[in-house]
This record gives C-alpha cells, sequence and structure tokens, in this order.
C-alpha cells in the first residue's frame, strides 16, 4: 500500500522569499516520487522526479526536492519565489510493482504576494 | 503539438444521459491512465491499459463507467445514466512502458482534461 501525505493545503509567500512545500510518504517497496504542477485551467505538469539515483532533484523553474528515506519526506523547495509560481501542487508516489500506479496527495495551493 | 489531447474539453449534461470522453495519449507511449479530480482533491486513479488491454481498474469505477483502447492508440471513457456526483474533471495520461522488471518509473505527461457538470 502506498499515500501520500501534503502537510499544508495552502502556502502563502512573499515574492522573493524561500517555498517550502512538504510531502512525507508512505510506501511498502522502494518508491519513485514525483511533483506535478497545475495552473489554473491547465494541465498537470512534471516539475521533478526521484527515481532512486540522486537524493537531491533538481527540476524545472528553479524547483528541487530532496528525498530522505529516513523521515520518508520529499520536501519540494525553491529559494525565491515568482509571481508565476502561484499554483497547486501535487505530490506523487509510485511503488515499485508491475503498472506504476500512482497516489496523489491532495494538493497545496501556492499563493505568491507581490 | 505531440502532447495528450483530450476530447471534449468541457460537457454540460442533464443527469441521466451518457457521456463520452477521448483521449490521445503521446503516440509512443503504450500505457494510458484515466484519473477523476474532484474540487480541492488531487487526482483519483480509476483505470490503466497497456497497450489495448485494461490491466487495472479502481473500485471508484462503477458499472455505469467503461473505457476502451481498442487498437492501442486512443482510449474512450463512457458514463452511461450520469448522476450529479459524477461531476468532476476527467484526465488521462501516457507513460511509456517497461518491457520487465520494476525499474525507475517513468513520469506521466497528463492531457488538460475534460471538466464535466452533471445538471
Amino acid at each position: 500500500a502506498q499515500s501520500v501525505t501534503q502537510l499544508d493545503s495552502h502556502v502563502s509567500v512573499s515574492e522573493g522569499t524561500p517555498v517550502l512545500l512538504r510531502c512525507n510518504y508512505s510506501s511498502s517497496y522502494s518508491p519513485s516520487l514525483f511533483w506535478y504542477v497545475q495552473h489554473p485551467n491547465k494541465g498537470l505538469q512534471l516539475l521533478l522526479k526521484y527515481t532512486s539515483a540522486a537524493t537531491l532533484v533538481k527540476g524545472i523553474n528553479g524547483f528541487e526536492a530532496e528525498f530522505k528515506k529516513s523521515e520518508t519526506s520529499f520536501h519540494l523547495t525553491k529559494p525565491s519565489a515568482h509571481m508565476s509560481d502561484a499554483a497547486e501542487y501535487f505530490c506523487v508516489v509510485s511503488d515499485a510493482g508491475g503498472y506504476q500506479k500512482v497516489t496523489f496527495g491532495i494538493g497545496t495551493k501556492l499563493q505568491v504576494i507581490p | 503539438d505531440t502532447g495528450v489531447s483530450q476530447d471534449p474539453r468541457h460537457k454540460i449534461t442533464k443527469r441521466g444521459q451518457n457521456v463520452t470522453f477521448r483521449c490521445d495519449p503521446i503516440s509512443e507511449h503504450n500505457r494510458l491512465y484515466w484519473y477523476r479530480q474532484t474540487l480541492g482533491q488531487g487526482p483519483e486513479f480509476l483505470t490503466y491499459f497497456q497497450n489495448e488491454a485494461q490491466l487495472e481498474k479502481s473500485r471508484l469505477l462503477s458499472d455505469r463507467f467503461s473505457a476502451e483502447r481498442p487498437k492501442g492508440s486512443f482510449s474512450t471513457l463512457e458514463i452511461q445514466r450520469t448522476e450529479q456526483g459524477d461531476s468532476a474533471m476527467y484526465l488521462c495520461a501516457s507513460s511509456p512502458a517497461h518491457l520487465t522488471g520494476t525499474g525507475p518509473h517513468y513520469e506521466q505527461y497528463f492531457g488538460p482534461g475534460t471538466r464535466l457538470t452533471v445538471t
């Protein structure tokens, strides 16, 4: 069984300040982990993924995430928020297994204040 | 544009009517997934195809729902006798597949979704 917990449903930051979106996962096997972003009225876009290579993963638009097995966490960070980062972010876990069933978190809505 | 496409983008229907949605995956992807997303929630897995074979169905997929991928390319999702609770965004995604083993997972590429409103 697998699950994802996004610890904050809403995060508000000022433009130019750091972003931290928290994600904890539960998985029976070595998981793959992803972060997706969803802008209003647009499809889900992959930000980054962890698939058992380097634990610090760099993604698009300056985002990165660190896989910490001991803490079962995969938090998403960005050093400096931009207005265009305002969107909903989903943490996703995929167990090792045949068909890549993925489980989404409920999402964190990021608000960026000018 | 060679991404995942879905049609229609919006559908308004009356309760009790049947609706059908179409998904065209990225052409070289042999895996195709359907998800449902309601307001304030993350996408929930509905079903999955590898080529034309439907290999997994969620318990969310009641007997009013049926999905097909007859030639291993595009897929359709049909909802019969729609109910107001079916109102949601229906998302399609595609990905490549491993031939064997459990290797690292490929990401899924999502379409823009079909928003269904049942009145």
